[in-house]
């Protein structure tokens, strides 16, 4: 079974400072790892994804997530957010089996950037 | 725009009775989730379908079924509805690897 703890409910920022949302996760098999992105009243949005290869994933965005398989983690940081970023955010993880398998999600990240 | 689509937006009901989710996967996909999000819950897995048998089975109530149709859609039937049934319903689908994807889900609401 795997399970996901994001270790900040809140995280308030200024806008253009740098951010990190902490993700860290628990499974008995290989897995691969989501971070969802939900905007007020709209359904979620995947926002960046590690299946395999490179640790270091990008969105189209400027959002980055590094897979560190030996702390469980998969942190999500933008080195420079704005107002347009403000959401809850959703790490999530799934066993990396040959058949498309269920996600199990963290409790989420509210981040509100002020100007 | 996801591709999934989800009917209805919202849906306004009272206590004992039953509705049914409607979903239509990105084409292709033949693989169907569905979640419930609440606040006190927060994003939960009930049921997986794969070309139209079930795949796996979260914490899905036995008041609340599921199928998906030849089409690959599915519907989600919730029955006995209880005031703590009220949350988001999202459905997704995948084709390989894990990745799915949302649809904008619908709003159930028991008074």
């Amino acid at each position: 079974a795997q399970s996901v703890t994001q270790l900040d409910s809140q995280v308030p920022v200024f806008e253009e400072a740098p951010v990190e949302l902490r993700c860290n996760y628990s499974s008995s098999v290989s897995v691969y790892l989501f971070w969802y992105v939900q905007y007020p009243n709209q359904g979620l949005q995947l926002l960046l994804k590690y299946l395999s290869g490179s640790t270091l994933v990008e969105s189209i965005n400027g959002f980055e997530a590094e897979f560190n398989k030996s702390q469980t983690s998969f942190h999500l940081r933008k080195p420079s957010v704005h107002i347009s970023d403000t959401a809850e955010y959703f790490c999530a993880v799934s066993a990396a089996t040959g058949t498309p398998g269920k996600l199990i999600f963290g409790a989420g990240t509210r981040l509100a950037v002020h100007p | 725009d996801s591709g999934v689509t989800q009917t209805p937006k919202h849906l306004i009901t009272a206590t004992g009775q039953r509705v049914t989710l409607r979903c239509s996967p990105r084409s292709g996909d033949l693989s169907v989730y569905w979640y419930q999000q609440s606040l006190d819950q927060g994003l939960q897995f009930l049921i997986q379908y794969y070309n139209g048998e079930e795949r796996a089975k979260g914490n899905i109530l036995e008041r609340f079924s599921a199928q998906q149709f030849p089409d690959l859609h599915s519907e989600l039937n919730l029955s006995s509805l209880e005031l703590g049934d009220s949350a988001l319903y999202f459905c997704a689908s995948s084709v390989v690897n894990g990745e799915q994807y949302f649809g904008p889900g619908t709003r159930l609401t028991v008074t």
